[in-house]
Parts: structure tokens; C-alpha cells; sequence
């Protein structure tokens, strides 16, 4: 079964520095998302993604964070200068079109721990 | 406002056991899809069933089945004969308009040999 990939698994940066996760989603999905879920709480939307735009995003998606697809595979969320709250497992979800019926498919993660 | 509730922190249940996981939500919207999510100790989330809320008759997938009461805008999670590879966090789930998947805390099953 097709599954969406995440690299890397783990992040270790120190807090001030750049980081990016990756995403690869399913080939023929066209809506992707970012989650994260801080260690012991619930999973926060972020973003959703589609037509190589943001359609929609939480309040947690300040002007630290974008995504993009730059190469029209690859599903890329940015953290431009990290804070210590910024630690937690980040998950990218990928769904096949724009109806509710349709589950999102998610990766693995990407704990990142800021330090 | 959207918000999912799941009251029950922790569980236990017996291997080949039933049990039950309990997931309130509140929503204005008439038409909305629920869905349980696993997260065993590997990290993933996988999807386990899903209810579509036009639909009267409740989802079952296998060992999985939901109780549905829109009114009382409840979805409960039903495992029957529970296996140990059961054992993860288990979110409950649901979308309204738009495709934000609201999430709730999420309830740790354990399955004890």
C-alpha cells in the first residue's frame, strides 16, 4: 500500500536555526497538511496545502513556518528560527482530494527536539 | 467552535477482551465525517474506521465497530477480541467544512496478555 514518507525522523537543532522536513506524499494525492503534536498532547493542525498554495492554516502557523513543493514531489515544512516550543513530533498528511470522506494518510513523523 | 473530547485518558483491557473508547465532539455543522486514528509505539497514525455523519447505520471494520449517536454527538470506539497488537494511542477525530481535521487528546489502550 502506498505510504507517505518522512525524513528525517529525528531532528536535534539548536533554537535559533533553521529547519526542514520533508515530506514525500502519495503519487496521486493532491491536498497535504502539516500536524504537530507536542509530546503528551493532542495532534494541532498547521496547514493545508493545495494547487501549490496554503488554503488553510492555524493560528500555530505564525510567519516561522511556510511549506512549499518545490519540486513538485517533495512537500517541505520550514521553521525559519526555532524556539524550544517548537519541539515536537511533526506529522505531514497527504489525501487524495477535497472531500471529507477521503482520509488523510499520514507519515511517520518527525520528532524534533530543539535545543 | 469544533472540539473533540475523549474522557478517557488511560485504558486496559484483557487480550480477546471487548472494550470500549468513548470520544464526545461539538460541532454546528450538519454534515461532517468522524474517524478513529491509531498511534501504536512506532509513531504512525493509522486510520482505523470512519463514519460518515448522513449515515444512520454505524461503520464496522472487522474487529471494529462504532456507536454512532448524532444527537448526542457521540462516536464511540468499539474493539472487540482485542489483540496486542491493539495496543496504542487512540485519537478520535472528526472534519467538518473545509479539510482541518480536529483532533482529541487521545486515549492509551493497553492490551494485557
Amino acid at each position: 500500500e502506498p505510504e507517505v514518507t518522512q525524513t528525517p525522523s529525528h531532528q536535534v537543532t539548536q533554537m535559533g536555526q533553521e529547519v526542514i522536513l520533508r515530506c514525500v506524499p502519495i503519487s496521486n494525492h493532491l491536498y497535504f497538511y502539516w500536524y504537530r503534536q507536542i509530546l503528551g498532547q493532542k495532534v494541532e493542525f498547521l496547514v493545508s496545502f493545495y494547487n501549490n498554495e496554503i488554503s488553510e492554516k492555524s493560528e500555530i502557523f505564525d510567519d516561522q513556518f511556510s511549506v512549499e513543493r518545490p519540486d513538485g514531489s517533495n512537500f517541505t515544512l520550514k521553521i525559519r528560527s526555532t524556539k524550544l516550543e517548537d519541539s515536537a513530533m511533526y506529522f505531514c498528511a497527504t489525501q487524495l482530494d477535497n472531500g471529507g470522506n477521503q482520509p488523510q494518510h499520514f507519515g511517520d513523523g518527525t520528532r524534533l527536539s530543539i535545543l | 467552535a469544533q472540539t473533540v473530547t475523549q474522557s478517557q485518558p488511560e485504558m486496559s483491557v484483557q487480550e480477546a477482551e471487548t472494550v470500549t473508547l468513548s470520544c464526545t465532539y461539538d460541532t454546528s455543522e450538519n454534515n461532517y465525517y468522524l474517524f478513529w486514528y491509531k498511534q501504536p509505539p512506532s509513531r504512525q497514525m493509522i486510520l482505523v474506521i470512519r463514519q460518515e455523519a448522513y449515515k444512520q447505520q454505524n461503520a464496522t471494520e472487522n474487529r471494529f465497530s462504532v456507536n454512532f449517536q448524532k444527537a448526542a454527538k457521540s462516536f464511540s470506539l468499539k474493539i472487540s477480541d482485542s489483540q496486542l497488537g491493539d495496543t496504542a494511542m487512540y485519537f478520535c477525530a472528526f472534519i467538518p467544512t473545509g479539510n482541518q481535521f480536529y483532533f482529541g487528546t487521545g486515549t492509551s489502550l493497553t492490551v494485557i496478555p
